[in-house]
């Protein structure tokens, strides 16, 4: 079975730094990884799809690279409201779920 | 507007049963896949079931097949999850999600309920 693994798991960072999460397949998952962002007491925001695609509506310093077995998920400028968890997904069956990376603002 | 609203959490024990429901509207729901997903404090999200247009092709997690059931009706723009033999591992807000057609042929989640509660315990 395939296997997504977050990095870090937590993270604190200041307003305006670059952070970097990363998520690992344990094998070969082309680009069919998709991002999300979630917050307490509100549901689950898709942000990224086909692992480097925007989705609308979605602010510009949120981005996606990577293929295969490694991806990264950046915000470049980090602003007050980027706090909560993000999620990556395998977005294929069977659909699997990273463990989650919270994000803190310091 | 577009939207999705859970429906039949609450508490239950061991072994139970319960049946959540869903109810989506300000879209034409014959379109889209849809899915539910659960979010634990201990795993986070977690795919539990799909289910495509037509109501004829559902996929399970590994974790929920043969004991949950899900459904559609395309005549009331609606989805239920039947779920049986409930364990403590099922407590989970339990979220209504609609899969969009935009992302390439790919999962993506663009549309979700606010998410219905279930607790097993005894």
């Amino acid at each position: 079975d395939i296997q997504m693994t977050q990095s870090p798991s937590s993270l604190s960072a200041s307003v305006g730094d670059r952070v970097t999460i990363t998520c690992r397949a344990s094998q070969s998952i082309n680009n069919f990884l998709t991002w999300y962002q979630h917050q307490p007491g509100e549901v689950p925001k898709l942000l990224i799809y086909t692992a480097s695609t925007l989705q609308s509506g979605v602010p510009s310093r949120f981005s996606g690279s990577g293929s295969g077995t490694y991806f990264s998920l950046t915000i470049d400028g980090l602003q007050p409201e980027d706090f909560g968890t993000y999620y990556c997904q395998y977005s294929k069956t069977p659909l699997i779920f990273g463990g989650g990376t919270k994000v803190e603002i310091k | 507007e577009a939207q999705l609203v859970e429906s039949g959490g609450g508490l239950v024990q061991p072994g139970g049963s319960l049946r959540l429901s869903c109810a989506a509207s300000g879209f034409t729901f014959t379109q889209y896949w849809m899915t539910w997903v659960r979010l634990t404090p201990g795993k986070g999200l977690e795919w539990v079931a799909n289910v495509n247009p037509d109501g004829n092709e559902r996929y399970y997690a590994d974790a929920v097949r043969g004991r949950f059931s899900m459904a559609r009706d395309n005549g009331k723009n609606s989805l239920r999850l039947q779920m049986n033999s409930l364990r403590v591992e099922d407590t989970a807000l339990y979220f209504c999600v609609r899969d969009g057609t935009h992302c390439r042929d790919t999962t993506c989640y663009d549309l979700w309920g606010q998410g219905t509660l279930v607790t097993v315990s005894s």
